[in-house]
């Protein structure tokens, strides 16, 4: 059985860094690309950030690049996202999610329960 | 960016009834070269994450009921319920997987009338 679960979220000020975690098992980790996405309070879905099975390739919505970094380790089977600068509209659930292929199609078959992170003063 | 805006933003219908939803894309998502549309479909109930439901705009996720099924091509979609049970009731919404980045529909909450 496929499994996501994430970890890490939480409060943070502004300005301030949180390392999100997603231990993922029942497939193998290494051959699927994997993706963040975030969900504001009340509102709708937003891609943050894929990385391939591989993990030579990363992509970043314009929102976070340069603030967030995605990463991986096969070995541990485990997702991270490394979010800086936090401001208030990062504020949401962060999902992970498997995509279908290794190369990131873009679509995706099994989600995690999501971690909540709120960035206030 | 490709904007994805879907209609209804809110839908109430009867139990047994057909369920509509609409998804129009800013641009095609309609790829020449494999005559593939790059369109997907997910359901989020309350306080769950999103379930894929359909891919590749029409195809079924294996376990989704028959009930569901898209359609639709370039750039307007449907997604149909064509029975609405009460375990429907969730937020639907379409994402496209054409380019980077993915982006998704407002979303449409389905409703028990």
């Amino acid at each position: 059985e496929v499994q996501l679960v994430e970890s890490g979220g939480g409060l943070v000020q502004p300005g301030g860094s949180l390392k999100l975690s997603c231990a993922a098992s029942g497939f193998t980790f290494s051959n699927f690309a994997v993706t963040w996405v975030r969900q504001a309070p009340g509102k709708g879905l937003e891609w943050v950030s894929s990385i391939t099975g591989s993990g030579d390739t990363t992509y970043y919505a314009d929102s976070v690049k340069g603030r967030f970094t995605i990463s991986r380790d096969s070995s541990k089977s485990t997702l991270y996202l490394q979010m800086n600068s936090l401001r208030a509209e990062d504020t949401a659930v962060y999902y992970c999610a498997k995509d279908v292929e290794s190369g990131s199609q873009g679509f995706f078959d099994y989600w995690g329960q999501g971690t909540l992170v709120t960035v206030s003063s | 960016d490709i904007v994805m805006t879907q209609s209804p933003d809110s839908l109430a219908v009867s139990l047994g009834e057909r369920a509509t939803i609409n998804c129009k894309s800013s641009q095609s998502v309609l790829y020449s070269s494999n005559n593939m549309n790059y369109l997907t479909w997910y359901q989020q109930k309350p306080g769950q994450p999103p379930k894929l439901l359909i891919y590749w705009a029409s195809t079924r996720q294996s376990g989704v009921p028959d009930r569901f099924s898209g359609s639709g091509s370039g750039t307007d979609f449907t997604l149909t319920i064509s029975s609405l049970q009460a375990e429907d009731v969730a937020v639907y919404y379409c994402q496209q997987y054409y380019n980077l980045p993915y982006t998704f529909g407002q979303g449409t909450k389905l409703e028990i009338k």
